[in-house]
């Protein structure tokens, strides 16, 4: 089991352009989240999706941030038009089954976007 | 709305304990979580409460009490590797039960 794998490891965007992050979860788990991590503001909640179904994206900016799961495998974020303020670094996690777990979420490595 | 709140550091010294705080205010409580996340890497998964109390898990520990809103990590037989940031997370009953984090206290133990 490779866990949760985010690609790419490292994104440098310039403003205004477009960012796309991926996703994979662990095989077999029905949750997916995205969260944004900053030294400022620590880990905040953007949007999770359940049996690919999205459930919450109430920490989403709405104007420039979508996110998808078009199958059970991969998820991705995008940001449109970067602005410096987007830089952090991206987690996705994923969990067995969210709503019987005990919360266990299991975090990939992270993507540290960047915009210049 | 949901809010945890966290020391921001803690120094301690090997061989000894550290009690990381936390605490939340929720609508309604579905249990209590705690990560550990080293510099540069994930978050990992230590422990989850959901009842009052202690529960003792060896080197980790985690103290509940839902009256208050209050929760710690206690860290015992601290070793230099225990240097981390360490997560509480609280979830709730609001609208898609999401987990919400604290900021995480950085705790560092020197020799």
């Amino acid at each position: 089991n490779a866990g949760v794998i985010q690609t790419p490891r490292h994104k440098v965007t310039g403003k205004g352009q477009e960012a796309t992050l991926w996703c994979e979860p662990i095989s077999g788990h029905s949750a997916v989240f995205w969260y944004r991590q900053t030294i400022v503001q620590g880990l905040e909640f953007l949007t999770y999706f359940r049996n690919q179904a999205p459930i919450d994206d109430s920490g989403m900016p709405k104007e420039r941030f979508s996110a998808q799961m078009p199958n059970q495998s991969h998820s991705t974020l995008k940001i449109q038009s970067t602005q410096p303020q987007d830089s952090a670094v991206y987690l996705c996690a994923s969990s067995l089954d969210y709503l019987f777990s005990q919360n266990t979420l299991y975090f990939g490595a992270g993507t540290r976007l960047s915009v210049l | 709305g949901q809010g945890v709140e966290q020391p921001d550091n803690l120094m301690s010294v090997e061989g000894t304990f550290a009690r990381v705080n936390c605490t939340y205010s929720t609508s309604g409580f579905n249990g209590l979580s705690w990560y550990q996340q080293r510099e540069g890497h994930a978050p990992v998964f230590l422990s989850y409460v959901v009842l009052d109390g202690l529960k003792d898990s060896g080197h980790f520990s985690t103290f509940l009490s839902r009256s208050n809103g209050y929760s710690y990590l206690l860290l015992t037989e601290l070793q230099i590797k225990d240097s981390a940031s360490y997560l509480c997370a609280v979830r709730g009953n609001s609208a898609g039960n999401k987990l919400t984090f604290g900021i995480g206290t950085r705790v560092l133990v020197r020799p």
